[in-house]
This record gives C-alpha cells, structure tokens and sequence, in this order.
C-alpha cells in the first residue's frame, strides 16, 4: 500500500494563478483532510469529507474549494492563489476500524506540498 | 470549541534521559486522543492512538496515557536516542465531531 500521496510536493505560484493539489489514498477510508501548517500556527483545517461526494468546510476554508469524486481521492482547489496561502499543505485520511474494546480511528498523513505564492 | 495546548513548546535533553511530553485539552468529552511525530520537512506519522474509554498504550520505547477527568495526556519516552528529535504533536477528536484539533507541538531535539 502507498498510503496516503500527494501531488504535486512543490509548486510555486504567481498571485492570482489557479491549482489544483491532488491526494490520493488506497486504504478505503471514508474519511479526509486537508491542512495547512504554518509557523507559530500549528496545523489548521481547511476542509473534510466524511465520504463520496461529500464535503465540509473546516477551520480555515475562505479561498479553497475541495472535491470528492471518487472515494480514494481528495482535491483542494485554489482559485485566485494569493501570498497569505503560501504554506504546507498535508492531506490526511482514517476511517472507523470495529475493534473488540469498542471503535478505533486513526488518521494517516501525506507527506505535504509546498507552495509559495509570489 | 476544543482547545490543545502542548507545553513545553521546545525541549533538548542527553541522550539516555526518560522524558515526558504533555497536552492538555479544555473539554473532556473526547472520542479519541492521538500522538503524532513529525520530522522536518515531512508529514506526521501517527505513534500512537487512545480511544476515550482507555488510559494508556504503549509501543516500544513510548508510553501515552490520558487522563479526561483532568483534560490531559503524557506522551512518555524511555531511554531517549538522538532519532528520537522530532517534533511531537498531539490531537484530540471530540465526541460527535468529524473534526481533530491539534496541539502546536512540543519540539524535541536529543543530544549525543
């Protein structure tokens, strides 16, 4: 298994281009994330999805749409990039695992993409 | 709204020592708390994963024990190793929520 990828791991951007971060997961989790991570903030939600088709806006959402297409993949869309969305941007993904002491859910990371926005 | 603190933010120690990093939390009604590590330049990994209804687990070297009634979790390391710095960021998900918060992270460098 791959886990948890992303694509791309470093992009830079012109204020007001449009991209799209990728992330994929082969571990048939119903659930994902992404974050941003930015220095003296710790990691933020921006959005999630708790399965297909579904999709919710988390702690920091303004300037990002996401989509859930497809169960394994997870995209972050920005439309009009701009230099305060320069970070670190890690996708995660879990799922509810039946376990004999009751439900158990742990979320697995990407390794994050870097973008700068000039 | 939940609330993560993590103190302290940063830590070094000699290789060897026994350690122990802390993350409090503001509302007790958690469904799990989870302890990740992080090395510079990549994604967390996940160490490991308590559920509400348990005290303690523990993998190899790593002891992690919750304690809800106080709103708070140590994240023990024994015998620490210069692989060991990282940082090490804890996140508790609330009951009735899709949604972990994480703490900022405790940064620990271990010295030869």
């Amino acid at each position: 298994n791959a886990g948890v990828t992303q694509t791309p791991k470093f992009r830079v951007l012109k204020t007001g281009q449009s991209m799209t971060l990728l992330c994929a997961q082969d571990m048939n989790h119903e659930y994902m994330y992404w974050y941003r991570q930015d220095p003296g903030m710790g990691l933020r939600l921006i959005h999630y999805s708790v399965g297909e088709g579904t999709t919710a806006k988390g702690e920091v959402p303004d300037g990002y749409n996401v989509s859930r297409l497809k169960k394994q993949n997870f995209l972050l869309g920005l439309e009009s990039a701009a230099p305060s969305q320069t970070s670190v941007y890690f996708c995660a993904s879990s799922a509810i695992q039946a376990e004999g002491s009751g439900n158990k859910e742990t979320q697995y990371f990407g390794p994050g993409t870097r973008l700068l926005v000039l | 709204k939940q609330e993560v603190t993590q103190i302290p933010a940063a830590l070094s120690v000699p290789e060897g020592e026994n350690l122990v990093l802390n993350c409090s939390f503001t509302d007790s009604a958690i469904y799990n708390l989870q302890w990740f590590r992080q090395d510079p330049g990549k994604g967390l990994t996940s160490l490991l994963l308590i559920q509400s209804s348990q005290r303690e687990q523990t993998s190899g070297r790593l002891n992690a024990s919750l304690d809800k009634s106080s709103g708070r979790s140590t994240l023990y390391i024994a015998a620490s190793q210069p692989g060991d710095s990282a940082t090490y960021l804890c996140a508790v998900k609330s009951g009735g929520s899709y949604i972990p918060t994480f703490g900022r992270g405790t940064s620990l460098i271990v010295h030869p």
